[in-house]
């Protein structure tokens, strides 16, 4: 199983958006409404943004959002803040109770 | 507070074996499903396993059949994760994660375990 596909890198000033891809196939991402969204700041355990596409955990801000249309799923940081600078990663159930993560991507708060 | 410890550094000669744990509390550990979860240094996340609430059943990644095995004391409420023939390769740090609320989700982490393989 390989990898879903991130941008290594994403950007943007305080108070706007970014937008991270997340592509798959039709047997991971498109295949399963079961994508979740990670945040990791350096040296610290990931924590969890997004579960089922476009559920959010208790305690997450509604600036975090998710969404998915065929095999690319795409989370959505508004109102960017400087603590939201930290490396992402989605997730894929992929069949067969396996998981893959995507490549990642470092989001940078200009 | 739903906690995972995890045991603490390891440094291994290639060809060896590595035990690490992770102990639970804070939440019932028979009801959830623990995952493991491996970092590279300065590499992204990659899926190791799972294993069930009950510890009757695991599933691993491919590349790691073989040579991973997970497996849960329930009496202790701690998972553990076997993993043999190290190469340096293997130099990573492992997380230990419980599910959340929905499908596919690991809602709390542990702090991770350095495994450093070098001859």
């Amino acid at each position: 199983q390989s990898a879903l596909t991130q941008p290594p890198s994403a950007s943007g000033s305080p108070g706007q958006s970014v937008t991270i891809s997340c592509s798959g196939t039709s047997s991971d991402v498109g295949g399963y409404n079961y994508v979740s969204w990670y945040q990791q700041h350096p040296g610290k355990a990931p924590r969890l943004m997004i579960s089922e596409v476009t559920k959010r955990p208790s305690g997450v801000p509604n600036r975090f959002s998710g969404s998915k249309s065929g095999n690319t799923a795409s989370l959505t940081v508004s109102g960017l803040q400087a603590d939201d600078e930290a490396d992402y990663y989605c997730s894929s159930y992929t069949g067969s109770d396996n998981y893959v993560f995507g490549t990642g991507t470092k989001v940078t708060v200009l | 507070q739903v906690q995972l410890v995890q045991s603490g550094a390891e440094v291994k000669k290639p060809g060896a074996s590595v035990r690490l744990s992770c102990k639970a509390s804070g939440f019932t550990f028979t009801r959830h499903f623990i995952h493991w979860v491996r970092q590279a240094p300065g590499q992204g996340l990659e899926w190791v396993g799972m294993i069930n609430p009950s510890g009757t059943w695991t599933r691993y990644a491919q590349r790691f059949q073989g040579r991973v095995t997970m497996t849960r004391d329930t009496s202790t409420s701690t998972a553990y994760m076997d993993l043999n023939s190290l190469t340096s390769e293997d130099t990573a740090v492992y997380y230990c994660a419980r599910d959340g609320e929905h499908f596919g989700d690991n809602e709390y982490w542990g702090q991770g375990t350095l495994v450093t393989v070098s001859s």
